[in-house]
Formats: C-alpha cells, structure tokens, sequence
C-alpha cells in the first residue's frame, strides 16, 4: 500500500532563517506531488505541484521554493523565512496520469516563525 | 477562477442532530470530493461524486452532487461526536486535472 511521509511534524524557527521541509511517497511510481498551505481551519492553498522529477509549477509568488530530485521526493525550501511564513503545510500524492483522481496527503508541518 | 464557497464556515451543534453543509461554485466540475480533516493532521477522502444528481451514502453520512454540477452537499444524520472535523470539498481544475480546487471549508463541532 502506499504511505506519506512528512517531516518534521513542528518546526520553530526564527525569522531569515533557511527551510527546508521533506515529504516521501512509497509504494507508487511517478505519483503528482504538491505542497499546500492552510491557514487555521480554513481551505488548502496550493503552493506547489509537480507531475514529474524537476518538474515544479508554482502557483504563488513567494519567497518559497520547491524541488523534486526523485520521483518520490518533495521538497520545500526558503533560503529566508518571513513572519507571514507561518501556518500549516501539507504535502499530498495522486495518481499519475489519470483524471479526477484523489490527492493523499500527510500529516502536516506546524512551521512557527519568531 | 474556479471558486467554491462553502457554508456555513462554523456549525456546532448537539450529538444526535441531524446536519447539512453546502459547496457551491458558478462553475461546473467534472467531479466532488469531499475530504474530513482533524486537528493537527492531513485532509482524508471520504467520497467522490461524478455524475449529476448521484447520491453516494457512506454509514450516516449521505452526499449529494448537483444535476447541473455546480454544487454538492453532506448531510449527516444522528452526528456523533467522532464526525468533529473541518469538511472540505474540493473539484478538479479546469486547467489541469492534476489540480484540485479546494473550498472554503466548514468546521463542525459535535457536542456530546
């Protein structure tokens, strides 16, 4: 079966400080990535979205980076992080290829910046 | 731009009540999901809706898509207080299907 991973679960970091958050996928190939914020107990925000390795469409400007080095790797960068960085972020998978297909997702960073 | 507004924003209400939120959008989608998200965790699938007017029951829990697409409901009958969570529903983009437009979100509280 397939399982998310995502890393770390809360992070505190002060503000111009670099990030850099994880998400994996098992047990699929090729999958669609995204990286998501949510604002507290509101709708997701898509931030990112990738269909292939090195392929990243970015749906916000921002000072937020993403990159994909492996099929089933995900990351999401800033060399320097601002107050207004702040919130809930979610990585999610679906199926490659297909339409109007599911999006798993897993369990989310807490990202505080002082 | 592809919206959907979905209502009410909050809605607290008795264990054994029953309940309906709404998701509404101008635009036609080719499918619903609708996905339940608890504190500190990722949104989980509960349902998808593709046809117009389709009616899918999943134990308590009965979702609707509109005939004409644009809209879709949850009603939930007898709420436990295990149904507590934030609903969203969410419809493939119309500029790639690999997106998916998210609503606004209805957080529901069930009070024992």
């Amino acid at each position: 079966s397939q399982t998310i991973h995502q890393w770390p679960a809360t992070l505190v970091q002060p503000v111009g400080s670099p990030l850099s958050l994880e998400c994996t996928v098992e047990g699929t190939s090729n999958p669609n990535l995204y990286w998501y914020r949510q604002a507290a107990g509101r709708g997701l925000q898509l931030l990112f979205y990738s269909v292939g390795i090195g392929q990243i469409s970015s749906e916000v400007p921002q000072n937020l980076s993403a990159s994909r080095p492996q099929d089933r790797q995900f990351i999401l960068s800033s060399k320097k992080l601002l107050l207004s960085d702040s919130g809930f972020y979610l990585c999610a998978w679906s199926v490659g290829g297909a339409h109007n297909q599911p999006q798993h997702f897993g369990d989310g960073t807490r990202l505080s910046i002082l | 731009t592809q919206l959907l507004e979905q209502s009410p924003q909050f809605l607290s209400i008795q264990e054994g009540e029953n309940l309906t939120v709404y998701c509404n959008s101008s635009s036609v989608f080719s499918s619903l999901q609708w996905y339940r998200q608890e504190p500190g965790e990722g949104p989980v699938l509960l349902v998808t809706v593709v046809t117009g007017g389709e009616v899918k029951k999943l134990k308590r829990l009965t979702f609707q898509f509109g005939d004409a697409r644009k809209d879709s409901s949850l009603h939930i009958t007898a709420a436990q207080p295990g149904d507590t969570g934030l609903y969203l529903c969410a419809g493939p983009s119309n500029f790639g299907n690999e997106k998916l437009t998210f609503g606004t979100g209805t957080r529901l509280t069930i009070i024992p």
